[in-house]
């Protein structure tokens, strides 16, 4: 299975851009990439996912590098409310490779 | 909008004794996934179903069963629980497309084995 790496914890400012970095460098070419958070107590939440281009909602943006073995997750202005556990995920396409199986993900934490 | 919607939000159990915890998936949507997270873990895939039908297995154990109805409505069912199956269990649903589409979750319910 291809694997993500993410740092355990970033603290950011409020108001401030926050950068989250996913190392993926076994990922496939069928690979889409994942971002969900999870805020305390919630269940997790879809963030926004891409294949090879970079990627805006209304939520973050996704940057994607060129050979796509690291992909970057974009808040333009953290609020207290991202305060959240971040995973970045690899998912296939169709059958078992489509399940999202949650590795460890990054704690961000937004100080006021 | 209609979000999931799981029941028993907590449920307080003894050793050996059974489950059962219901998710009810956002309307139109046809897939079913189960998540186990431990305190301090991360999620864990259970069991998925597409249309009714069991789509994948994770890491869920004999003792664990679920099914898929026919309104698309999700039942786990446990038995002989043990003080390690204490977590949180997530139902999410989806609109299977075939392109990646996003899960949705729900809030989940909590089950503590005393």
């Amino acid at each position: 299975d291809a694997k993500t790496t993410q740092p355990n914890s970033m603290e950011s400012n409020e108001e401030e851009p926050v950068h989250l970095p996913c190392n993926h460098s076994t990922i496939s070419g069928t690979d889409y990439i994942h971002w969900y958070r999870q805020l305390p107590s919630q269940g997790p939440e879809y963030v926004i996912h891409g294949l090879t281009s970079n990627v805006n909602n209304r939520m973050a943006s996704l940057a994607i590098a060129e050979d796509r073995k690291s992909s970057t997750l974009i808040l333009h202005r953290a609020t207290l409310r991202d305060a959240a556990v971040y995973y970045c995920i690899l998912r296939g396409y169709g059958g078992s490779q489509g399940n999202l199986i949650f590795g460890k993900g990054t704690k961000l934490s937004v100080k006021p | 909008a209609a979000g999931v919607i799981q029941s028993p939000r907590h449920l307080i159990k003894e050793k050996r004794e059974t489950a059962t915890l219901k998710c009810y998936p956002i309307p139109r949507h046809d897939t079913v996934y189960w998540y186990q997270q431990g305190p301090g873990q991360d999620p864990q895939f259970l069991i998925s179903f597409y249309e009714k039908m069991q789509s994948d297995k994770g890491s869920i154990p004999d003792r664990f069963s679920a099914q898929q109805f026919s309104d698309y409505h999700s039942e786990l069912n446990m038995s002989s629980l043990e003080l390690g199956d204490s977590a949180l269990y997530f139902c999410a649903s989806s609109f299977r497309t075939g392109d990646n589409e996003k899960l949705f979750f729900g809030s989940g319910t909590q089950l503590s084995v005393l």
